[in-house]
């Protein structure tokens, strides 16, 4: 089946203690991208990465890091978590030959105290 | 500035009550506009993938439309299980996989 993994889907954490939210997709697609969903504001883009060692910054990429070294994996760190980082967290891949279409994983709700 | 609005914020229909959502749209260049379905706590479920102005698709009882400044969510005599909100993107004509995302509306169906 066709999807978009992340783990953990639920995490609670403290402020400061680095995490690491994992995301992997088995349709070989060559874009992977990380948003994050809060009340009001919709769906925005952390960082997306258009192919294996290739990333950039999305429209809110403050106090996040990512990494592609494989091109099924993206997985999205938190280095020093702050409450303003509360949100639900999803991650997505695409590919040209898919029509640019966005699948989405089942999200990540993260809570930071 | 690219910018995607849905509206309205939130509908409320009885059962067999047909009506439209509505996603309007301004960026630079479009390559192509999606529509998605997103259950509370779920990730958004693609619908509808619309290029270019007059096309249309239909799923069901959804049917999406576009023109070159907007695009409408058709819903035909919808039913409770049709309620969840509904998502509008926009992927920009860039050399970036750059989308833009409008903030939804949320569909309550009422039996």
């Amino acid at each position: 089946e066709a999807q978009v993994t992340q783990n953990p889907r639920y995490l609670i954490t403290v402020t400061g203690k680095k995490l690491t939210v994992t995301c992997s997709q088995n349709m070989n697609h060559e874009y992977m991208s990380w948003y994050r969903q809060d009340p009001g504001l919709g769906l925005r883009q952390i960082y997306y990465s258009m192919n294996v060692e290739v990333t950039d910054k999305g429209d809110v990429p403050e106090g996040y890091k990512v990494s592609r070294k494989e091109k099924r994996n993206f997985p999205l760190i938190l280095e020093s978590p702050s409450p303003n980082q509360t949100s639900l967290y999803f991650c997505a891949s695409s590919s040209r030959q898919a029509g640019n279409t966005i699948y989405f994983g089942e999200g990540s709700w993260l809570t930071v105290v | 500035e690219d910018q995607v609005t849905q509206s309205p914020e939130a509908l409320r229909l009885q059962e067999g009550e047909s009506s439209s959502l509505n996603c309007s749209y301004t960026v630079s260049g479009l390559r192509g506009l999606f529509w998605y379905r997103q259950d509370p706590g779920k990730g958004p479920e693609f619908l509808f993938t619309l290029y270019s102005a007059g096309e249309e698709k239909e799923k069901e009882r959804l049917k999406a439309t576009l023109t070159k400044k907007e695009s409408f969510l058709h819903i035909t005599a919808p039913k409770p299980e049709d309620s969840a909100t509904y998502l509008c993107a926009v992927q920009v004509e860039s050399g970036t996989y750059k989308y833009i995302f409008g903030t939804g509306t949320r569909l309550k169906v009422l039996a």
